[in-house]
């Protein structure tokens, strides 16, 4: 059984420059989140989607992040115009449909962005 | 605002010795407190929960505390041994499903042989 995976692990980029992370979701898994933590923060939720509709955006941080989920699986953020303050490692997290109940999420090894 | 807190960012226990993790809160809305363990170069995995309903969650070596009214919990672990040195969230959610959890910053947990 394969738990999330996420790609690339490490990603260097030049300011300004675009950026695509994935995540590809354990079998199943109708919800998935992303997160992001820069250094000596804790993980700061970004998106989270249920099925490809992603009823809270609410912790993009501007308009050049953006995120998509197609098919009910694999999901791709996509950072434009890279600055400084975006470094961080990025976290995607997926978890079963649950009306109620504590919601465990299953995490991926992430993505460490460096924008140069 | 941070609604989630750990005060410590670090914590060094000897080995067979108890380890206190702790956590405060802000919102009264949050349902469900989650703990998870991070190493590093890894994502961080699920280590034990508690809903508001309990004070009490025990699951081996580890047992999470909660007190409602003063909005805090904590997190024991004994003994401790040197493989639980790693980086520790406290982590809740509200009463629906599939809510993003609202993280802590973390504590480093140095467990010394």
């Amino acid at each position: 059984g394969a738990g999330v995976s996420q790609s690339p692990s490490n990603k260097v980029t030049e300011k300004g420059k675009d950026v695509e992370l994935r995540c590809d979701p354990i079998s199943g898994h109708t919800a998935l989140y992303w997160y992001r933590q820069s250094l000596g923060q804790g993980l700061e939720f970004l998106i989270y989607f249920q099925g490809n509709s992603a009823p809270d955006k609410s912790g993009l941080p501007s308009d050049r992040f953006s995120a998509e989920r197609t098919g009910g699986s694999v999901s791709t953020l996509t950072i434009q115009r890279t600055q400084q303050e975006d470094s961080a490692v990025y976290l995607c997290a997926s978890s079963w449909l649950a009306g109620a109940g504590y919601n465990e999420q299953f995490f991926g090894p992430g993505t460490r962005l460096t924008v140069l | 605002d941070q609604q989630v807190k750990q005060n410590s960012p670090s914590l060094s226990v000897q080995e067979g010795r108890i380890s206190i993790l702790n956590c405060d809160y802000t919102n009264s809305m949050f349902d469900y407190f989650l703990w998870y363990k991070k190493y590093p170069a890894e994502g961080p995995t699920f280590l034990i929960s508690i809903s508001s309903i309990k004070d009490k969650n025990e699951d081996g070596r580890f047992t999470v505390f909660l007190n409602k009214s003063a909005k805090h919990l904590s997190l024991h672990i004994v003994p401790s041994q040197p493989g639980d040195s790693a980086v520790y969230f406290c982590a809740a959610h509200g009463d629906s499903g599939n809510t993003p959890l609202v993280f802590g910053k973390g504590t480093r947990l140095s467990v010394i042989a």
